[in-house]
């Protein structure tokens, strides 16, 4: 069964503090999609990063920065020198390429609510 | 702008009434998708269409019915059925049939809130 596990609730740091959001997953697909998303309080899923199975390059974007482990089924994620502007609830997801090919059935974890103080 | 529209970005429902919820897309995607969200929960799958005028149930369509007559539009009703439609819903959309090695990611809209009342 596909499983996506976000274990921490909620995170609070000071800024400029680096933190790590975990994820882990579970599926029976060797081909299978993950991805986060950020949802600050206006609501819209901000779109982060989208990794393949078959890619387990860990993956940097100015502070955000991507762990793709197989081994462990982890896909974390660390904002380094975290920001006010972070503040938001993170999502990982899981998609397998068995679902018609549409990757629209996204299995998303409970998110991580993340709140970065002054 | 490109983008996904949903709107009325707040909706009051009284008992027994049904509501729709509109979602446009520009992107000239193929698919779109209905997720809702609870307090505290991540996004479940409701309706999804790959192609105009066919679409899928995802894991909780019950009580909630939609149609999919234009490739840019994807209107969600929730129905009288749906018991406890108190929720966050979020359309989405993508295109389909990319290479593996390519994005194909899917985009929200900015969500619509409904109360019942």
């Amino acid at each position: 069964a596909q499983k996506v596990t976000q274990a921490q609730t909620e995170i609070s740091v000071v800024e400029k503090e680096d933190v790590t959001l975990d994820c882990v997953y579970e599926t029976r697909d060797t081909t299978y999609y993950l991805f986060w998303y950020k949802q600050p309080p206006s609501g819209e899923l901000v779109f982060l990063i989208r990794r393949n199975s078959f890619d387990e390059q860990n993956e940097i974007s100015g502070r955000y920065s991507w762990n793709f482990q197989k081994s462990t089924s982890s896909f974390n994620f660390t904002i380094t020198a975290s920001q006010v502007v972070d503040s938001a609830v993170y999502f990982c997801a899981l998609s397998e390429a068995g679902h018609g090919g549409s990757q629209g059935n996204l299995i998303f974890g409970k998110g991580t609510k993340l709140s970065v103080k002054p | 702008d490109g983008g996904i529209t949903q709107s009325p970005k707040y909706l009051f429902r009284k008992e027994g009434q049904n509501v729709t919820l509109s979602c446009e897309q520009n992107l000239n995607h193929d698919a779109m998708y209905w997720y809702r969200q609870d307090p505290g929960q991540g996004l479940r799958l409701i309706y999804y269409s790959q192609i105009v005028n066919d679409f899928q149930k995802g894991d909780i369509a019950e009580g909630y019915s939609v149609s999919r007559e234009k490739k840019e539009s994807f209107p969600l009703t929730v129905t009288s059925a749906q018991k406890n439609p108190t929720a966050f819903y979020l359309c989405a959309s993508s295109f389909l049939g990319q290479p593996l090695s390519s994005g194909n990611t899917i985009y929200f809209g900015e969500g619509s809130w409904l109360t019942v009342v």
